[in-house]
């Protein structure tokens, strides 16, 4: 069984540009939700993805945006990136619907913006 | 949302017992209580989930009264690969958003 994995492990970017994070599920799971973590702080929830589409989202900005694709892996768009962007930004996925629903993250992908 | 409280550190000594206790007075009667388990620049490691009474697995215990108001956390023989946040979380089971607090830094010494 493959865990969750993310790509890339560390990114650099300056204010202004876009970035584009990502995320391979576990297998069998259909459902990927992603946080963001700012250092010294617990994970706060920037949206969910279920079969491709939106299934419910934090109290983050339009310029956040995700895909889910049909093999239910995922990615996490940031647009105009600001200095408080930076931080460990985690995807987890689970099993909607299944016997149980735990989310299981991935190791993350640290982005710092300058 | 069900607010969950819980100290913000702890230290022991490697070989004891730690028990993290976390208070949740609002939880609704379909959430679990499920634990994660984090090392620094890693994500959330998951613990453990229990509704009721008593969940054992190879990891940890979790203990849960009668009320569900509280729970605890409970590692045996703690090593110092056990230094990490540990958070409590209380949802229900499927849902959408996990709600993480500041967790429980969690200190091992030799």
């Amino acid at each position: 069984e493959t865990g969750v994995t993310q790509s890339p492990t560390h990114l650099i970017k300056t204010r202004g540009q876009q970035v584009t994070l990502r995320c391979s599920s576990q297998s069998g799971h259909n459902t990927v939700s992603w946080y963001q973590q700012a250092l010294g702080q617990g994970p706060q929830f920037i949206f969910q993805y279920y079969r491709e589409e939106e299934n419910g989202r934090g109290n983050f900005p339009p310029r956040f945006s995700g895909l889910q694709f049909p093999n239910y892996s995922s990615e996490l768009n940031v647009n105009a990136l600001e200095l408080d962007d930076s931080a460990l930004y985690l995807c987890a996925s689970s099993l909607l619907g299944g016997s149980t629903d735990t989310q299981y993250f991935g190791p993350g992908t640290r982005l710092t913006v300058l | 949302l069900a607010k969950t409280t819980q100290p913000i550190s702890m230290d022991s000594y490697e070989g004891q017992e730690v028990n993290i206790t976390c208070s949740h007075n609002n939880i609704a009667t379909n959430d679990y209580i499920t634990w994660y388990q984090q090392f620094p620049s890693q994500g959330p490691r998951f613990i453990i989930q229990g509704y009721k009474t008593k969940v054992t697995n190879e990891v940890a215990s979790l203990f849960i009264p009668a009320d569900r108001k509280s729970s605890t956390l409970s590692l045996p023989r703690v090593s110092l690969s056990d230094t990490a946040v540990y958070y409590c979380l209380v949802d229900l089971t499927g849902r959408r958003a996990l709600t993480f607090g500041s967790g429980t830094r969690l200190q091992v010494q030799p």
